[in-house]
């Protein structure tokens, strides 16, 4: 079966500070990989989406960036973080070329920047 | 991509059939329609899709009328656990996930 890992959980980061969150897809090859992040009582915001290694699309301006070194490997970072970074942030996978697909997200990671 | 508006918020007592309603005038003919929930510091995750008429599965019913402008979301005897945040998503636009504020669904003893 397909699992996705996310980490970490938490995370209280200074402002100005680096930023490295990774996820991980098991049981699965060559899925669609997605970076959301979800404000306090708000709604999730796509950040990132990715179809292959090396292949990233951004959704919104932001101080923030992703990569994807490995096929089910995503890791989004900054090099300095501010503080309207902080939120929960949620890694996700779909099946590539499926129609219909639904995705499936990983547990978040709430980054707190102070 | 068809815009969909629901309820911010509904509130229910334990044992009510809860219904959650979601417009999508502009829906296009391939879209499928798919609701998620989302538990406090989860993700969210998958409850039913369809594309027509009704939807049932062990969780929840979709009904789609005929002219596929709203779908309902039916939970039948809630309980405290269903206390989530309810999202509708109408079509997948190239294999991205646009989604919206959903309905915050408060469920009371």
């Amino acid at each position: 079966s397909q699992t996705i890992h996310q980490w970490p959980a938490t995370l209280v980061q200074p402002v100005g500070s680096p930023l490295s969150l990774e996820c991980t897809v098991e049981g699965t090859s060559n899925p669609n990989l997605y970076w959301y992040r979800q404000a306090a009582g708000r709604g999730l915001q796509l950040l990132f989406y990715s179809v292959g290694i090396g292949q990233i699309s951004s959704e919104v301006p932001q101080n923030l960036s992703a990569s994807r070194p490995q096929d089910r490997q995503f890791i989004l970072s900054s090099k300095k973080l501010l503080l309207s970074d902080s939120g929960f942030y949620l890694c996700a996978w779909s099946v590539r070329g499926a129609l219909n697909t639904e995705a499936f997200f990983g547990q978040g990671t709430r980054l707190t920047v102070v | 991509l068809a815009k969909t508006t629901q309820p911010i918020s509904m509130d229910s007592y334990e044992g009510q059939e809860v219904n959650i309603t979601c417009s999508h005038n502009n829906i296009a003919t391939n879209d499928y329609i798919t609701w998620y929930q989302q538990f406090p510091s989860q993700g969210p995750r998958f409850i039913i899709q369809g594309y027509k008429t009704k939807v049932t599965n062990e969780v929840a019913s979709l009904f789609i009328p005929a002219d596929r402008k709203s779908s309902t979301l039916s939970l039948p005897r809630v309980s405290l656990s269903d206390t989530a945040v309810y999202y509708c998503l109408v079509g997948v636009d190239f294999n991205k996930f646009y989604f919206g504020s959903g309905t915050k669904l408060n469920v009371k003893p």
